[in-house]
């Protein structure tokens, strides 16, 4: 079964913690994103890699960091940096950097 | 800047009924993509529709359908019979090219969709 998967569902996180969301992809793509949403915004993007060993920040970077050392799993990781994390997390992932984005499940953080 | 704009914050029809929903966008590129995107309450996100901007056709997926009005620069997402599991946010997005070559989609704030039995 091709698709994008997150997990955990749901994170619950200690302020001060450092917390990773996972995200895994079987699709081929080279392409890969996160996205951070809040109630009645639309998404953010946090960061990007159109490729293996290369990402790029988004437009909310701070406090946040990735990695992208294989292809198919692009790891968030969320820092005590970041003021406010409480919110839903999105990967995506697309053939190439301008094809059409697919999205998994997403990830419900929330920090105590 | 580049923007995307949804004015209706929430919407509601009977089930069976068609309805439309806006969107309006800023670019001064000439080609880009467009796109709807639908979040039920499971919270995936699930592509719906996508235009290509050189595209002068409306696409359609089924009871999806597009009216793209590129100098008006309009989006509007027209749902024929629409049915129970079409309730969901639905969200427009933008696709601009960035000055490093790489993409970025740019998302509307959604509107809320919901169909009545």
């Amino acid at each position: 079964d091709g698709g994008i998967t997150q997990s955990p569902k749901y994170l619950f996180r200690k302020e001060g913690q450092n917390v990773t969301l996972s995200c895994e992809q079987n699709l081929n793509h080279d392409a890969m994103y996160w996205y951070r949403q809040d109630p009645g915004q639309g998404l953010r993007l946090i960061y990007y890699s159109q490729i293996v060993n290369d990402f790029q920040k988004g437009d909310i970077a701070e406090g946040y960091s990735v990695s992208r050392e294989k292809k198919e799993s692009f790891p968030l990781t969320v820092t005590s940096a970041q003021k406010n994390p409480t919110a839903f997390y999105l990967c995506a992932s697309s053939i190439s950097g301008g094809d059409t984005q697919y999205f998994g499940p997403g990830t419900r953080l929330t920090v105590l | 800047a580049q923007t995307v704009t949804q004015s209706q914050p929430e919407m509601s029809v009977q089930e069976a009924e068609t309805v439309t929903l806006s969107c309006t966008y800023d670019t001064s590129e000439n080609n880009y993509y467009l796109f709807w995107y639908k979040q039920p309450p499971s919270r995936q996100m699930i592509l719906v529709i996508r235009q290509e901007a050189y595209k002068q056709q409306n696409a359609t997926e089924n009871r999806f359908s597009v009216n793209f009005q590129k100098a008006a620069k309009s989006f509007s997402l027209k749902i024929s019979d629409s049915q129970l599991g079409d309730t969901a946010m639905y969200f427009c997005a933008f696709m601009k090219r960035l000055v490093n070559s790489n993409y970025q989609l740019i998302w509307g704030a959604g509107t809320k969709l919901i169909i009545k039995p």
